[in-house]
């Protein structure tokens, strides 16, 4: 498509229980990446993949918080056990690939998802 | 560590008169610097980006940025803001990652308010 796609756009879960947020990038993007944002707060980075591997995840807050992507497509962020404090927006976002230094490739980022844990 | 500093949580300005939405940055190294902005309930939009070359990088909707080295600076502008305008503004710097991707520090946003 000709932007980041991300479901589901609103998702309401009780506490416990696991959902999963879907994140399809631009195509040809290698680059994909997931940001959280709390309400009033900045966005944390959570976990880059490039193509299936994810070089960087230091940013998963805890070991329920996991994510996988399929070749250089669809990524999935599961987050097992829902507490209270992951309400937030989940943002995926995708770009191309630098190789060797840096060379600011924008990132696009999609709508988001927006997760309540009630 | 590389990060980013936006000193105001919120500019008032009138619609018309030109704004301008701080930031200042911290990295070690050559900067890569965007803005990007944020309508209610809505993702991020991106706005502009320096990388290299001239200070003043013109992005999207009319706005504008100016690179300042001495004084880490990479200040949003636009000459006559717009009720539109009215969004949330984000100040990003980027850094290589293992593998080839940009990790993008964020400030913690200005809000902009564009009043008639």
């Amino acid at each position: 498509g000709a932007g980041v796609s991300q479901s589901p756009s609103n998702k309401v879960t009780e506490k416990g229980k696991d959902v999963e947020l879907r994140c399809d990038p631009i195509s040809g993007h290698t680059a994909l990446y997931w940001y959280r944002q709390r309400l009033g707060q900045g966005l944390e980075f959570l976990i880059y993949f490039q193509g299936n591997s994810a070089p960087d995840k230091s940013g998963l807050p805890s070991d329920r918080f996991s994510a996988e992507r399929t070749g250089e497509s669809v990524s999935t962020l599961t987050i097992q056990r829902t507490q209270q404090e992951d309400s937030a927006v989940y943002l995926c976002a995708s770009s191309l690939a630098n190789y060797g230094t840096a060379s600011g490739n924008t990132i696009y980022f999609g709508e988001g998802s927006w997760l309540t844990v009630v | 560590a590389q990060s980013v500093a936006q000193p105001e949580d919120q500019v008032n300005v009138a619609e018309g008169n030109p704004l301008t939405v701080k930031c200042t940055y911290s990295v070690s190294g050559n900067p890569y610097l965007f803005w990007y902005v944020q309508y209610p309930n809505r993702g991020l939009q991106f706005l502009l980006k320096y990388i290299t070359g001239d200070n003043l990088v013109k992005g999207s909707y009319g706005f504008e940025a100016e690179f300042n080295k001495s004084q880490t600076s990479f200040h949003l502008k636009k000459p006559s803001a717009l009720v539109s305008d009215s969004a949330l503004y984000f100040c990003a710097v980027s850094a290589i990652l293992t593998g080839g991707g940009n990790k993008l520090t964020f400030g913690t946003g200005t809000q902009l308010k564009v009043e008639l």
